[in-house]
Parts: structure tokens; sequence; C-alpha cells
């Protein structure tokens, strides 16, 4: 089945710093989505980004698609963000997520 | 809050027990999807329904089954309870369920915290 890569696994920012996140994914996908799951175990739907780059924010997306990849930046990250952030792929276009193991982010005041 | 409603939030059973999760989609969505979090093996999709029809299986085990209702709403049965079946077990709905997808995604539950002791 499709691999869906993300890395780091763990990350730990100051307040204020900004960081990239990176998910790989080892075929060609219809769906590609980031979601994070705050500290209360609550996924949240971030950004649907097949392809191309949107912005929410301070957090912004970009998924080339034809070399299989999507990167999440988080800018100015504030405590809240902590938690995990999860790639998730959907390979056939029926939303059937994949997801990868997440990068568990720690923002320290 | 999300729109997609489960209930009860948290379990605690004894192995060997059946126990039932709820979902309610978000008003509108036709298809439901059960997913289980687990520490060993991460997010994994379990099963979907589509206006009442199972659409696909994922990695769900023979002791779990699902349904949808006439009304939408989503049960996921779990029996013959384990200790590996410990994780949280959300629920997602979308408009769509088939080829071509959701433009703008889905959306998750806050999940079940299901615990066997």
């Amino acid at each position: 089945g499709i691999q869906v890569e993300q890395s780091p696994p763990d990350l730990i920012l100051q307040e204020g710093a900004n960081s990239t996140l990176r998910c790989n994914f080892s075929d060609s996908v219809n769906n590609l989505q980031w979601f994070h799951q705050n500290p209360w175990g609550q996924l949240i739907n971030l950004f649907y980004i097949p392809s191309g780059t949107k912005q929410n924010g301070r957090l912004s997306a970009t998924t080339v698609a034809t070399e299989r990849y999507s990167l999440l930046y988080i800018s100015s990250s504030q405590t809240t963000d902590s938690g995990v952030y999860f790639c998730a792929v959907d390979l056939y276009g029926n939303n059937r997520l994949a997801f990868g193991k997440g990068n568990q982010v720690v923002v320290i005041p | 809050d999300s729109g997609v409603t489960q209930t009860p939030k948290h379990l605690i059973t004894a192995t060997g027990q059946r126990v039932t999760l709820r979902c309610s989609p978000r008003s509108g969505d036709l298809s439901v999807y059960w997913y289980q979090q687990s520490l060993d093996q991460g997010l994994q999709f379990l099963i979907q329904y589509y206006n009442g029809e199972e659409r696909a299986k994922g990695n769900i085990l023979e002791r779990f089954s699902a349904q949808q209702f006439p009304d939408l709403h989503s049960e996921l049965n779990l029996s013959s309870l384990e200790l590996g079946d410990s994780a949280l077990y959300f629920c997602a709905s979308s408009a769509s369920g088939g080829q071509g997808g959701s433009v703008y995604g889905y959306t998750f539950g806050s999940g079940t915290r299901l615990t066997v002791v």
C-alpha cells in the first residue's frame, strides 16, 4: 500500500519560532490533507491541498504532487500550536485516508 | 464543534465484553468513516458507509462491525474485546463518498476513548 512518511517525528520550538514539517508519499494521490491533533485528542482539518499552496493565518501548506511531497509551515509559533500534525493521503479519490505517523510538536514559552 | 457527534466520549469495559460506539454525521453528509487510533498502529481506516450502505472496508477485525441507519447516524460494534482494542475511535463524515471525493475533505468527531481492562 501507499507509504506516508513524515519528518521530523518530534520537534521542540521556542514560542515565536518558525518551522517546516514534511510529508513524503510513495504514489500519486488524489487528495492530501493536513490535520492537527490537539492535546485533548481532537483532530482538526487544517488544509485540503492535493497540489499548490494555501495559507490560513500563521499556517501555510504546499504540495508538489509531481515530486510526491507536501510541506506544512508554522510561522511565529504559539503554545497552542502544540500537538501532533498528521498528513493523510487519499489514493483513489474516495476519501479513505492513509495517515502518516505524525509530527509531534511542542512549543515552549 | 465540528458538527460530527460521537458518544460516549469515554468508555471503560472488561475483556470479553461488547460495546457500541455511536456517531452522528455533520448535517447533509452522506458518508461516515470509522478510524482507530492506537499507539502501535497509528491512525487506521476501519470502514466506510455511504447513505446506508457499506462502501469500503479497511483494517477492521471480524469481531468488529458497523452499520449506518436511515437517519444516517452510524454505530460501530466491538465484541469479544481484548486489551489490544484499547484505542481512540474516530468517526468522520463527508458530503460525498464515491469517486471524485469531497472538495473540502472531511470532518472528524471528537472520538471515543475505549479502555479495555
